[in-house]
């Protein structure tokens, strides 16, 4: 156990419908992190926020967006949603935003889009 | 500037040795390496920052090569647990902020 929490575990909903995924960083860390993992591709980076600010952007979508909150958990909403945005969505956390952290990732929601 | 894996897949007897490379194109400044298991999160094996470092954990090592800009990770005498997709992830050398970029992956098989 990483000590990152992810909710929901599954998530299946209809394309053009909007979807939250939240994140639990590990206690201490102020630095949390989102990536897309589709079928046997790798984790693409997506965006990074630390304490509340957005640190770093991926190619992230347009109609993608996040943002980490005062208690420092944070969300990632999927809109428009579209039959390629099926994926796994993990958050990672570290307890720095600089570089040569490591990362500890949360279980994961995966998202089915129908 | 994503690294390169190599090989993609590998199948292994246990106690056997394999090596997982991971090369970039970019000067870096550290790498990262991560096994996952199927359905599972990635969990964090060792990071190496500087040329020439070298690691281990548990029969796990890995080493960093700062100017072929490429890390190996060795596993000794494999063990059925070890059996996973197989992840570095590559921070370059510059200004800013640059985020962890990951490889394909290496998807490793120990059978008995």
């Amino acid at each position: 156990d990483s000590g990152v929490t992810q909710t929901p575990k599954h998530l299946i909903t209809a394309t053009g419908q909007r979807v939250t995924l939240r994140c639990s960083p590990r206690s201490g860390d102020l630095s949390v992190y989102w990536y897309q993992q589709s079928l046997d591709q790798g984790l693409q980076f997506l965006i990074q926020y630390y304490n509340g600010e957005e640190r770093a952007k991926g190619n992230i979508l347009e109609r993608f967006s996040a943002q980490q909150f005062p208690d420092l958990h944070s969300e990632l909403n999927l809109s428009s949603l579209e039959l390629g945005d099926s994926a796994l969505y993990f958050c990672a956390s570290s307890a720095s935003g600089g570089r040569g952290h490591e990362q500890y990732f949360g279980p994961g929601t995966r998202l089915t889009v129908t | 500037q994503q690294p390169v894996q190599s090989p993609q897949a590998v199948i292994l007897r246990e106690g056997e040795d394999a090596v997982i490379n991971c090369s970039s194109s970019k000067a870096l400044y550290s790498v990262h390496w991560y096994r996952q298991k199927h359905g599972e999160a990635p969990v964090f094996l060792m990071i190496l920052l500087k040329g020439g470092e070298q690691k281990g954990h548990d029969k796990i090592s890995a080493s960093f090569n700062e100017k072929k800009q490429q890390s190996s990770l060795y596993l000794t005498a494999s063990q059925l647990s070890y059996s996973g997709t197989y992840f570095c992830g590559t921070e370059i050398v510059g200004s800013g902020n640059t985020p962890l970029v990951f490889g394909k992956g290496t998807r490793l098989s120990v059978i008995a």
